[in-house]
């Protein structure tokens, strides 16, 4: 079964500089997805960011990107520029590429923002 | 699109009653998935549906918790009896099949006194 870990419980970073969350993951499966969800205090689970595991150019969405390490099975978010409103949890999962299959979430890392 | 819709948002019962927790799916998916939220363990599967037919429901924590899909856009998860250890914030997530993506509802909280 997959495993997915996120090492740190906690995460602060002031307003305007760059964070970096990480996640590790363990499969044996060679085609899956990656995501990172954010959950602010209203609960609400959001789409951060998506990498598929056949690419080998890491994802970026506006401030969010992504360091995606295949052969270490590593998949960390780095947030550039934070804001206020980035303070929330953040769940890495993972997803196999098999029609069919569940994620599979971390702890969660909280990620406090200090104005 | 209006997305995955939960409901109720919020739930308080008693010790024993039923509780039923709602789910209207995206339209045009056809994959469901149940979790549940707690402090200490997390997010949870509970059970997967593709189609209507539940896939994988190993994750059930006991004979109290059933899942229906009545149709293809909207599911149940019924605890009966409720339990305080219950109490938690239950997620339902839709995918179109074939897509990566997962959606969640905005969840409910239950709450078992």
């Amino acid at each position: 079964a997959q495993t997915v870990t996120q090492s740190q419980p906690e995460m602060s970073v002031q307003e305007a500089e760059t964070v970096t969350l990480s996640c590790t993951y363990d499969t044996s499966e060679s085609d899956y997805y990656l995501f990172w969800y954010k959950q602010p205090p209203s609960r609400q689970m959001i789409l951060v960011i998506r990498q598929e595991a056949y690419k080998q150019q890491n994802a970026t969405e506006n401030r969010f990107s992504v360091n995606f390490q295949k052969a270490a099975k590593s998949f960390s978010l780095k947030i550039s520029d934070s804001q206020l409103g980035d303070a929330a949890m953040y769940f890495c999962a993972y997803r196999s590429g098999n029609a069919g299959n569940m994620l599979t979430f971390g702890g969660g890392t909280r990620l406090m923002v200090k104005p | 699109d209006a997305g995955v819709i939960q409901s109720p948002r919020h739930e308080v019962t008693e010790m024993g009653q039923e509780v039923t927790l709602r789910c209207k799916l995206i339209s045009g998916h056809n994959s469901l998935f149940w979790y549940r939220q707690t402090m200490m363990r997390g997010l949870e599967l509970l059970i997967y549906f593709n189609n209507n037919v539940p896939i994988d429901d190993s994750g059930m924590p006991e004979d109290r918790f059933s899942a229906k899909m009545p149709n293809a856009s909207f599911s149940t998860l019924k605890i009966q009896p409720s339990e305080p250890r219950d109490s938690a914030v239950y997620f339902c997530a839709s995918i179109l099949t074939g897509a990566p993506t997962a959606f969640f509802g905005q969840g409910t909280r239950l709450t078992v006194v």
